[in-house]
Parts: structure tokens; C-alpha cells; sequence
């Protein structure tokens, strides 16, 4: 099983739409957590982190849930320049002598059209 | 400003050969990450190091050789152990501790030849 999976996508939208992306970990020790965005052929950029208690940014809401070890993102009336890859991050970082990575999910692929 | 910077941008390899990829932080973050990125795909790391003179392997890192010498350098060698080295290599940093995020270089296009 991969340490973070994402829904495989494509998702083709109008504008307009409400899109949400799923995420789920594996390693229950998972400190932190983020969804980036990835422009074609650029480098990752951070689109917000994701706290337990939910936390949302103007259109975009992120959820976690510890208990089922998963997290998602809501987009809400998606914009042609929402068109991404989102990439679901996750940091198990567990502090103290024990050394943390982060592993990134395959990426989802958003198209918003006309 | 502070930043990570990769070069070079775009590199050519022939077949057979070792090659070297920069990576500079001016952050002072403590970890430092390797990935590799094919088209469609996404990222899948192939070292990290959380403290200098230490890196650990990632998920790919067979034909793949780094050094972390100083904290702010984690030059990465692609071997020519690397079969099919071809792709987008993107280098990150963060701090070590904490709930914290990682920051990007603008990433090398490496093209076997």
C-alpha cells in the first residue's frame, strides 16, 4: 500500500462547480499535513495546510481526519485558473531523535472549463 | 531574498555518464529533499537528510548518490547505475520540527541524450 494515495482523477468541471479531492495515509504517525498545487511543467507551490479542527481559505476548504487517517479539499465555484495538479502532502515528522519525510500523493489533475 | 535554488534549469547527459545536481537553501532549514517527477506522475523521493553529514534513502534512490557537507548544499548525483534517469527533478527544504511545510526550487529537467 502507498503511504499516500489520492483519487486517480482526472476531474473535468465547469466553472462554477464544487469540486472535492480525497487523500488517504498510512502511517498513523503522521504529524502534519498540506495540499499543494502544481502548475504544468512548474515546480509544487503551497495551497494551504490542513489542521484537525478544519480550516478554509476563501473558496477552499480543508478537512483531516485522524481517526480514518484521511484528509480532502473542497473547491468551491472553481475558476479556469483552479486548473492544476493538487498534490496532497503529508510530513511524519514525529520530533525528537526520530527523522520525519514528506511524501507526497500521485496527484490529482483539475481541468476547469468554460 | 531567502530562497532554494537548483541549477541548472534544463541539463543534457549522455548515456553512460554521471551527472550533478545543485541544490542551495539561504532558508536555514534543516531538512532537505530529493525528488524525481515523470510526466503525469507524482513526486517520489529519492533521498532526504534532516541534519548535515546525515541523509536517508528514499522510496527511489538506487543509481542516485547525495552529500550533505554543509546545511544549506544537498548536491545530488545521478549515477550511470540510473537506468532511465530522464525527468523533473525538484529539490525542497523545511525546517525540521514542527508542522512545517516544504518549499521548492524551480527543479531540473534532466534528459538523457
Amino acid at each position: 500500500r502507498k503511504e499516500v494515495e489520492q483519487d486517480p482523477g482526472p476531474f473535468n468541471v465547469p466553472e462554477g462547480a464544487t469540486v472535492a479531492f480525497n487523500c488517504t495515509y498510512s502511517n498513523s504517525a503522521s504529524q502534519s499535513f498540506f495540499w499543494y498545487r502544481q502548475d504544468c511543467r512548474k515546480e509544487p507551490k503551497l495551497l494551504m495546510s490542513v489542521y484537525s479542527s478544519g480550516n478554509e481559505d476563501g473558496r477552499f476548504t480543508a478537512q483531516l481526519n485522524r481517526a480514518s487517517q484521511y484528509i480532502s479539499l473542497l473547491i468551491r465555484d472553481s475558476k479556469l485558473s483552479d486548473s492544476a495538479t493538487y498534490l496532497c502532502v503529508v510530513n511524519s515528522n514525529a520530533g525528537g531523535t526520530s527523522y520525519g519525510k514528506l511524501t507526497f500523493g500521485q496527484g490529482t489533475i483539475l481541468t476547469v472549463h468554460p | 531574498d531567502g530562497g532554494i535554488t537548483q541549477s541548472p534549469k534544463y541539463l543534457f547527459r549522455k548515456e553512460g555518464q554521471n551527472v550533478t545536481l545543485s541544490c542551495e537553501q539561504n532558508l536555514n532549514h534543516d531538512a532537505m529533499y530529493w525528488y524525481r517527477q515523470d510526466p503525469g506522475q507524482g513526486l517520489r523521493l529519492i533521498y532526504y537528510s534532516q541534519i548535515v553529514n546525515d541523509f536517508q534513502k528514499g522510496d527511489i534512490a538506487e543509481g542516485y548518490s547525495v552529500s550533505r557537507e554543509k546545511k544549506e548544499s544537498f548536491p545530488l548525483t545521478v549515477t550511470s547505475a540510473q537506468k532511465n534517469p530522464t525527468a523533473f527533478y525538484l529539490c525542497a527544504s523545511s525546517e525540521y520540527r514542527g508542522p512545517t511545510e516544504a518549499f521548492f526550487g524551480q527543479g531540473t529537467r534532466l534528459t538523457v541524450v
